[in-house]
């Protein structure tokens, strides 16, 4: 029971350039998250999906696209990053009470 | 909608020493609660939560809070700490009932430093 996965745990991209992030959960859970963390910010919502192929803004979702094709796999896509979006991306999922979170992923936009 | 307070971006505390970190919330609704606790370079890990029925919960590692539904608090304490105890925790609330239940909203998070 691996709980929440996050891929890749360290990635470096030059503005401009895309890619996406890649969430997986093994618990069965309807709900996932996508945040970000900054310095001093907290954790703060970007997408979120409340079951299969359903996805939702959060507080800051711009720049961001999410899907959920797989109940299983929630993906982040950044389509043109730029260097605000340097930051801790952290997935979560959950039944009805308690999220679970994923290790993070460290994003350096250069 | 809800929100969350934590006093202090940054508390100190001798080892063997009182933890104490602050918790308010508002939210329309019954509450919630949670504390996550973050250490360097891992995720967020839950240490405790408050749904319904006792107001005092334990958690993992001698962590304890209590839910005071008047002070709108859920303060997170611990007798005596220890270094291992040295971490960034997050209070977090979400609204029990209603179409966004299963949103959390998070508070920016208290740095504990334990000294020798």
């Amino acid at each position: 029971n691996a709980g929440v996965t996050q891929t890749p745990k360290f990635r470096v991209l030059k503005t401009g350039q895309s890619m996406t992030l890649l969430c997986a959960q093994d618990m069965n859970h309807e709900y996932m998250y996508w945040y970000r963390q900054d310095p001093g910010m907290g954790l703060r919502l970007i997408h979120y999906s409340v079951g299969e192929g359903t996805t939702a803004k959060g507080e800051v979702p711009d720049g961001y696209n999410v899907s959920r094709l797989k109940k299983q796999n929630f993906l982040l896509g950044l389509e043109s990053a730029a260097p605000s979006q340097t930051s801790v991306y952290f997935c979560a999922s959950s039944g009805q009470e308690t999220q679970y979170f994923g290790p993070g992923t460290r994003l350096l936009v250069l | 909608a809800q929100s969350v307070t934590q006093l202090g971006s940054h508390v100190s505390v001798s080892e063997g020493a009182l933890v104490l970190l602050r918790c308010n919330y508002s939210s329309s609704v019954p509450p919630y609660l949670f504390w996550y606790v973050q250490y360097p370079n891992q995720g967020l890990q839950l240490l405790l939560k408050y749904t319904t029925g006792a107001t005092l919960v334990k958690g993992i590692n001698g962590f304890e809070a209590e839910f005071k539904k008047s002070e709108t608090s859920f303060h997170l304490t611990k007798p005596s700490a220890h270094m291992s105890d040295a971490a960034e925790y997050f209070c977090a609330v979400k609204a029990y009932g209603g179409g966004s239940n299963y949103k959390l909203t998070f508070g920016k998070g208290t740095l504990l430093t334990v000294n020798p």
